[in-house]
Order: structure tokens, then sequence, then C-alpha cells
């Protein structure tokens, strides 16, 4: 199918605790997974991504880690600040060819103060 | 550079007008999309470009058409507005490459049908 699962579609933690969230993909050829953060009223950027020949990567308070057995990926941020409230989206490039670039349908994340 | 740029940034249509979402690369990127984002519903791929004179559908195609004349410019076309085309509309563009690479957007054209 088109979508790619993402969970939960919403999380609220307090700050200081850590987040996660979760993709499903469906192609066990993907080899491209990123994660983009939306803030209110701004484009999606690029925070953090891994290829599949890894299986975890980390950039300063945020990793993404990779289980290609259980198809699935997920975006961890630790030390939550009130700053990273957002919205997050994991995405899919398809095959054939990685022309389509399907994104999951969002978790918006909130950081209590 | 600029990156991505999308005009307008915001419109207001009537039910049955057409019009023409603007969207620029100046990266030189090959592949170029459109998304739509409704609440609760992430980004939904309308249409794709994988370089000049080649486009295909992506999941909700229906009602909006696009071209790609050159490697810069990819605009969108409501052929004849409809109220659940309201949406914020994202182009975003990326290059080509075996290995998949990482999307920029713009900042999105808000646009409402009543």
């Amino acid at each position: 199918g088109e979508n790619v699962e993402q969970h939960p579609s919403t999380l609220s933690v307090q700050e200081g605790d850590s987040a996660v969230i979760k993709c499903t993909y469906s192609d066990s050829a993907s080899n491209y997974f990123p994660w983009y953060k939306q803030e209110l009223g701004k484009r999606p950027q690029l925070i953090i991504d891994i290829r599949s020949n890894v299986g975890e990567k980390k950039d300063q308070r945020i990793a993404v880690t990779l289980n290609k057995t259980a198809k699935h990926f997920s975006l961890h941020i630790t030390e939550t600040q009130p700053e990273d409230s957002a919205v997050y989206f994991c995405a899919e490039p398809r095959r054939p060819g990685t022309y389509k670039y399907i994104f999951g349908t969002g978790t918006r994340l909130k950081v209590l103060a | 550079n600029a990156g991505v740029t999308q005009t307008p940034k915001f419109q207001v249509l009537k039910t049955g007008q057409s019009m023409t979402l603007q969207c620029a690369q100046d990266m030189n990127h090959e592949y170029m999309s459109w998304y739509r984002q409704d609440p609760g519903m992430g980004l939904r791929l309308i249409h794709y470009s994988v370089g000049a004179g080649i486009t295909d559908q992506g999941e909700v195609p229906n009602g909006y058409n696009v071209s790609r004349s050159t490697t810069e410019d990819f605009p969108l076309r409501l052929l004849s507005a409809a109220p659940s085309q309201t949406s914020v509309y994202f182009c975003a563009s990326r290059r080509q490459g075996q290995e998949s690479q990482p999307q920029h957007f713009g900042d999105g054209t808000r646009l409402s049908i009543l």
C-alpha cells in the first residue's frame, strides 16, 4: 500500500524526558530512512536520516535506529526541550527508482515545561 | 541560493475557478514533487517529476495537472477548484542519485476554496 505507518499520532512528554516515534515501512529493499521536523506554520525540514547499511545514527540529542528484520525505524529524542515541540514525519522513497517519496501521517510532539 | 521558492503564499478562490501554483528551485535538482498537507493527514504526494518533460501521478492526483518544461520550474494547476482542495501545498525538490537524497521544501502555499 501507499501508507507509511507512523505511531503515535500525538505524544506529550515532560521537559527533560525522552520521546520515541516509530515508523513501519513496506518495501524490504528500501535503503534510506529520513525524519523531518515541521514547526507550526513552517516548512518540513530534514533533521536526521539513516541508510540501510547502518543500524543507528546519532546527532547530539537525536538518534535514528533501524530494524530491517521488522521493517521499522524510530526517532529518539533525549533530554527534550520546549523547542522540540513540533510535528515529526518519517518518509520512505518508494521503488521503482525511489522517485515517489511517501510520508508518514506525522506525530505531534508536545514538550511540557 | 534561494532554494525552493513558491508563489503565492496565500490564495483564496471561488469554486470553479482555475489557478496555477508556482514552484521554482535554483539547486539544479532533477526531482521535483508537489504535496498537499491537511490536518491529521500528513503530506500526501500529488504529482512528481524526475526531469524536464517527465511527470507522473502520486497518491492524490485527481483535479491537478503539472508540467515540467524546464529543470527549474514545476507549476501545479487546479483546473476547476473545489472546496475539497482547500489545503496547504508544498513543493519539494531533491537531487537524483543511486541512493535516495533528502527533500528540500518550499515555504508552502495556503489555499482556500470558497
